[in-house]
């Protein structure tokens, strides 16, 4: 069973600062990886999406890194705003299943 | 406008009063799956569904039952909820796994049991 986990729990941060968010994962066979956002008491939005081929991928500001050998993944976070406080969930698919993290809560403070 | 639209949004109901929490999608996607999110345990997934009629436990199936007879719905039963069934239920669409496209999720329902 795929086994993830997300560091660091929760981060608070104040605003313009660069940010890293790291997801590890057990089970290297994964398609691929996608981040998620999640609002309070919202659904979870797709961020990003890094084919198991792929290394990096961007949007906007939102750079993610993929190492599937070691099982890692990184959500690189740039010029941070008070919009982007939210948990961001990483989930990796594997086999038959969607798998997620505990998600890293995030606080940009203005 | 793609949609995954979950029904109720909030529910609160007493210990064994059967109720079914309906999911639809209008993505045309073969795969749907229901998922619990607990303080400290992240998402979990229930059950899922590769295709119409196709179904499989996740891992957290205990108590909760389901049916795939439209590709587009995916209704999620507690034939006799318990106090521990109380939790913010989630359900999402997508092409199967190994596509490689996007999941989408319902805006959830937040589930009482008293």
């Amino acid at each position: 069973k795929q086994e993830v986990t997300q560091i660091p729990a929760a981060l608070s941060v104040p605003e313009g600062e660069n940010l890293v968010l790291n997801c590890s994962f057990t089970d290297s066979a994964i398609y691929n990886l996608q981040w998620f956002r999640q609002d309070p008491g919202k659904g979870l939005t797709s961020l990003l999406l890094i084919q198991s081929s792929q290394r990096e991928q961007t949007s906007g500001r939102l750079n993610a890194s993929l190492d599937k050998s070691s099982g890692r993944s990184t959500l690189y976070i740039a010029a941070s705003q008070p919009g982007d406080s939210a948990t961001y969930l990483c989930a990796p698919p594997t086999g038959n299943q969607f798998y997620f993290g505990t998600g890293t809560s995030l606080t940009v403070i203005p | 406008e793609a949609q995954v639209t979950q029904n109720p949004r909030y529910l609160i109901t007493v210990t064994g009063k059967k109720l079914t929490v309906t999911c639809s999608q209008n993505m045309n996607h073969e795969y749907m799956s229901w998922y619990r999110q607990d303080p400290g345990l992240g998402l979990r997934q229930i059950y899922y569904s590769m295709n119409v009629e196709v179904t499989d436990k996740g891992d957290v199936p205990e108590g909760y039952k389901v049916s795939r007879k439209e590709k587009r719905n995916f209704p999620l039963i507690l034939e006799s909820p318990s106090p521990n069934q109380t939790s913010l239920y989630f359900c999402a669409s997508s092409r199967q796994p190994q596509m490689n496209t996007e999941a989408f999720f319902g805006q959830g329902t937040r589930l009482t049991v008293v």
